[in-house]
Order: C-alpha cells, then structure tokens, then sequence
C-alpha cells in the first residue's frame, strides 16, 4: 500500500459526460500527479501540482482539468468523454517537487466510456 | 530527459537474479536515473533510484556505469511475484516541477 487513495476504482459512463477521479495524497506530500494508461499508448504524464499550484504539463487534453485543494487533495475532470478516454488513471504523490522525491502512485481508477 | 533504453523482454528462473539493463547514453551529471515496476495494471511501484554510486536497498541493487551511460537493476533472487514491466526512468532535476516519464519498459518473466 503506497499510502495513495483513489476514488472510484471503478467508473462506467457514457460517451459525451464529464466525470471527477478523485485523489488523496500519501499523508504529508505536497505534490501530486495524474498519469493515464492506455492499451496503446502506455503511462502517459498529465499534470502535476505542487501544493495548490500547477508546476509541470504533460499530455492533457484540453477537455481534462485538475486541481489541488488546500486540504491537499486533487481532482482531475473529465469533460465531453470519448471512446479513447478509456483507460486506467492513476495518481500520484511525492512529499515535495525535486528530482530527490521519490514518486508513490496509486492503484489507479479504471475509466470505461461506452 | 535523457532517453532510455530498455530491451523489451527477458526471463529469469525462479530463485536466480535478475539482471535488467538500461542504456542512458546522453544522461547528463545531474540527472537521476529511477526504477519503477509494474505488476499487472496496478500503480507503478517505486524501486529504487541512484545518480552516480551504487545503490542498494531491501528490494534490489542498482550498479551505475562509472561513465553513467548505462545501469542495472538486480533483483537478487527473482520469484514468481517479481514478474512485471519494469522501467528505467532518467529524469534532470527542477524545482519547478517535474515528473517521471515512463517509456515501453522491459517485461520480465520470473519462470519456476
């Protein structure tokens, strides 16, 4: 167990819908990070926020947002869904933002749009 | 980011050691080279990291070239459960942000 919290583990929903992951932290961490896995195109960087500010952008669609709170915890939006938003997103988070910290992902939210 | 690479499957029979090796010709000095795995679409699960000394801890060793072009992950004596992809990551360091970007990997397979 990494310490990171993902909700839900499981999401069904249909083409054109928006939906929110949820994401906890491992206690203490400032840093979080999105990530998507699809069949064809691996572990895909999203984002990253480092307490409460975006720091780092990767891959994210336009119809993607996410966000950190102050509690910490950080929700990543899914907008006007498609087909090939289908895949296993996981979060991530490290204590601080340096290359030292070492990244704990966690057991990803599994995303089908049908 | 220094580009990786990683040869995309190997076996290795149980109780033996693993020897997975990562060539990271354009490293530069400051950046570190990662392992992580990944056992069957759960989170990829942090191993171990190093920048220029050889590094050990409870799940594995990590032996950098002195020149850094190239490393190996040894997991001493592989078991059924170390099947999974592993990635070699190399990534520079920045305060300002970053993240880990994962490449193909290599798929091992832990044989009985």
């Amino acid at each position: 167990d990494s310490g990171v919290t993902q909700t839900p583990k499981h999401l069904i929903t249909a083409t054109g819908q928006r939906v929110t992951l949820r994401c906890s932290p491992r206690s203490g961490d400032l840093s979080v990070y999105w990530y998507q896995q699809s069949l064809d195109q691996g572990l895909q960087f999203l984002i990253q926020y480092y307490n409460g500010e975006e720091r780092a952008k990767g891959n994210i669609l336009e119809r993607f947002s996410a966000q950190q709170f102050p509690d910490l915890h950080s929700e990543l939006n899914l907008s006007s869904l498609e087909l090939g938003d289908s895949a296993l997103y996981f979060c991530a988070s490290s204590a601080l933002t340096g290359v030292g910290n070492t990244i704990y992902f966690g057991e990803g939210s599994w995303l089908t749009v049908v | 980011d220094a580009k990786t690479t990683q040869p995309p499957s190997m076996d290795c029979a149980e109780g033996r050691a693993a020897n997975l090796p990562c060539n990271h010709s354009t490293i530069s000095g400051n950046e570190y080279v990662y392992w992580y795995r990944q056992i069957h679409s759960q989170g990829p699960q942090y191993i171990i990291h190093g920048l220029k000394n050889n590094e050990t801890n409870e799940m594995a060793s990590l032996i950098i070239t002195e020149d850094r072009k190239s490393s190996t992950l040894i997991l001493p004596h592989a078991t059924l459960r170390d099947t999974a992809v592993y990635y070699c990551i190399v990534r520079v360091g920045s305060n300002s942000g970053y993240a880990l970007n994962f490449g193909k990997g290599t798929s091992l397979l832990v044989t009985p």
